[in-house]
Order: structure tokens, then sequence, then C-alpha cells
């Protein structure tokens, strides 16, 4: 079973348009993030949620909003991409406020 | 505002050799994490260091954690062909995890 899934693993877009991804995690956890890994491969904390409350907002242009319907998922919707937008997004979950995440396998976004 | 710095960001190193990665940061944090990850994959955790003088070993990955220098190392031992990956050191600090830049081992047979 995998711990922490995201769809789609691959996304191929145009400028402007919208899209969202879409992150579970079965682990029970209750703290959720994205993450995002620029093309140099640095990776820098987006959003956590615990509990479904907003906890980190890190500066991040608000076309970017993340929703928790619930404890186990935190999707990612995103509006008007540009093509700065292109990287790899990770979720991840941890649990009990101790920031060892574990992490989805990525979604590779592409703005052309 | 939490800084992670790594070095070397690149590293290539003949079979059977040791190195060492080094992480240093620039606030104090709670805990100091290392995780590897391959090409196009995602992020495996491989250690969790929790305090002043931690050292942790599994395999021929061996890290240590020194709080008052504000650093943490990976040593590696003997290195073989499966050992190639990117490294990232991430510090923790008020429940949020900030990222060294990596470090992108080659292991050359």
């Amino acid at each position: 079973d995998t711990a922490v899934s995201q769809t789609p693993k691959y996304l191929v877009t145009q400028m402007g348009n919208d899209k969202s991804i879409k992150c579970e995690q079965n682990l029970g956890h209750d703290t959720m993030y994205w993450y995002k890994q620029d093309s140099k491969k640095f990776l820098k904390i987006m959003f956590s949620y615990n509990n479904k409350e907003l906890i980190i907002n890190e500066t991040v242009p608000n076309r970017f909003s993340p929703k928790s319907p619930d404890k186990a998922h935190l999707n990612l919707h995103i509006n008007s991409l540009e093509l700065g937008d292109s990287a790899v997004y990770f979720c991840a979950s941890s649990h009990g406020g101790v920031a060892e995440a574990f992490f989805g396998q990525g979604t590779r976004l592409t703005v052309v | 505002e939490l800084k992670v710095e790594q070095n070397p960001l690149f590293l290539s190193m003949q079979e059977g050799k040791n190195y060492t990665i080094y992480c240093n940061y620039s606030t104090t944090s709670d805990r100091l994490y290392w995780y590897r990850q391959d090409p196009g994959k995602s992020l495996e955790s491989l250690f969790v260091l929790l305090s002043n003088g931690a050292v942790k070993q599994e395999g021929r990955l061996m890290a240590s954690l020194d709080t008052k220098a504000r650093l943490s190392t990976l040593h590696i031992t003997a290195a073989v062909h499966d050992l190639s990956a990117t490294y990232f050191c991430a510090v923790d600090r008020n429940e949020k995890l900030t990222f060294g830049t990596g470090t992108r081992l080659t292991i050359i047979p």
C-alpha cells in the first residue's frame, strides 16, 4: 500500500490554465505538507496543514490555494499557471508535530 | 531566517573510498534529518538526529550531529554504486523542515 500518494504523476499544461494536484495519505498522520522542488533540486516548503487547519503558509503567490477536505487529504489548486511554476511538487505527511515527513512520489508539472 | 548549507554540492567518488558530506545550519533547531533522493523519485528518510552528539548508522552510512557547531555530517564508508543518489539534510525548527541544497553523489566503479 502506498503511504502518501499523489495524482497525477506528470502534468503538462499551457500557461494561463488552472490545475489541481491531489494528495492522500493512509498513515493516520495529522499534518500534511506541500513542497516545491525546482530545476536545481532545491526543496522549499509551501504549506502545511494540521488537522485540516493551515499552519504554515510560506511566501507563495496567492494563485496557489491548498485545500484539506479531511486529515487524510491535501490538494493543491493552481490558478493562471505561469512558466515559472514548472517544478516537481511533493506532498508529505507527518505525525504529532514531529516534522519527519514521509513524501509522495511527486508531481512533475510542466507549463508550456 | 534559518539557512541550511551542504557541501559539497557534487561529489564523484570511486567505489571503496570513504567520504563525508557536511551540513551547516544557521540557527538552533529541534531535530535534523537526512534524506536520500534517487533520480526522478521521492525522498526517503535515512536518519533522524534528535540531540547533540547523536550518531546513527545504517550499513555504509553514518550520520552525526553537533548542535553547538550547528553541523551534521553524513559519512560514507567503502562506497558502492548503489549509494549513488542526491542526499539532503533538513533542519526542523518550529515543526517546519528547511532543506539543504543537496549533495549529488556519484559512485564510479
